[in-house]
């Protein structure tokens, strides 16, 4: 079975300045679907970025980037320049290409200081 | 992005009773609806996998005879809690895809139930 697995339980950056969140998965599919989840205190589920496993290229949108490293199972995200509305709980996900339910990780909260 | 529109927000039922959850796909039609729970501090763990027209597919532990889901229409998928105990409060959240194996997943709001 796959699994998700995020070993920071909480993190915190300065405002402005750029932070890592590490996550790392198990699987034995060689294609397969991996996002980032962020959940501020309002709960709403927002997709971050998504990377498709058979793309080399890291994904990136705006100030978010991840290093999606496939050999080694790794897939972290990279905040650049945080803001206060970044701050909130940050979660991994994994899918199968084939599949259609997603596996989280445990969770990261990130807390941003001014 | 699509909308997924859950209903209620929260909730506070006494023990013993039923309580629905409302997830509705507004402007896109779902074929596949989700239902997850989530306990403070702590991620997601997928309940259950609902086809429109078709039973729903639980997760191992998950009593189905207690958590009833129903995806008659590919806009509403209903998640009824029945004979509700205290230690089935919880945040409850749906999600809902288009279709297809490479679409995205949309969540709603989420659902706080309290049981007194």
């Amino acid at each position: 079975a796959q699994t998700v697995t995020q070993s920071q339980p909480e993190m915190s950056v300065q405002e402005a300045e750029t932070v890592t969140l590490s996550c790392t998965y198990d699987t034995s599919e060689s294609d397969y679907y991996l996002f980032w989840y962020k959940q501020p205190p309002s709960r709403q589920m927002i997709l971050v970025i998504r990377q498709e496993a058979y793309k080399q290229q890291n994904a990136t949108e705006n100030r978010f980037s991840v290093n999606f490293q496939k050999a080694a199972k790794s897939f972290s995200l990279k905040i650049s320049d945080s803001q206060l509305g970044d701050a909130a709980m940050y979660f991994c996900a994994y899918r199968e290409t084939s599949g259609s339910r997603l596996t989280f990780g445990e969770g990261t909260q990130l807390t941003v200081n001014p | 992005g699509a909308v997924v529109s859950q209903h209620p927000s929260r909730v506070i039922c006494k023990s013993g009773t039923s309580v629905k959850i409302e997830c509705r796909s507004l402007d896109f039609q779902a074929t596949t609806m989700f239902w997850y729970r989530q306990f403070p501090k702590q991620s997601l763990m997928l309940m259950a996998t609902s086809n429109e027209g078709s039973k729903a597919t639980y997760e191992q532990g998950v009593e189905k005879d207690k958590f009833l889901i129903n995806h008659a229409s590919l806009t509403l998928s209903t998640l009824t809690v029945t004979s509700a105990h205290p230690e089935d409060s919880s945040f409850y959240i749906c999600s809902a895809r288009v279709g297809g194996l490479n679409t995205e997943a949309f969540f709603g709001q989420g659902t706080r139930l309290t049981v007194v």
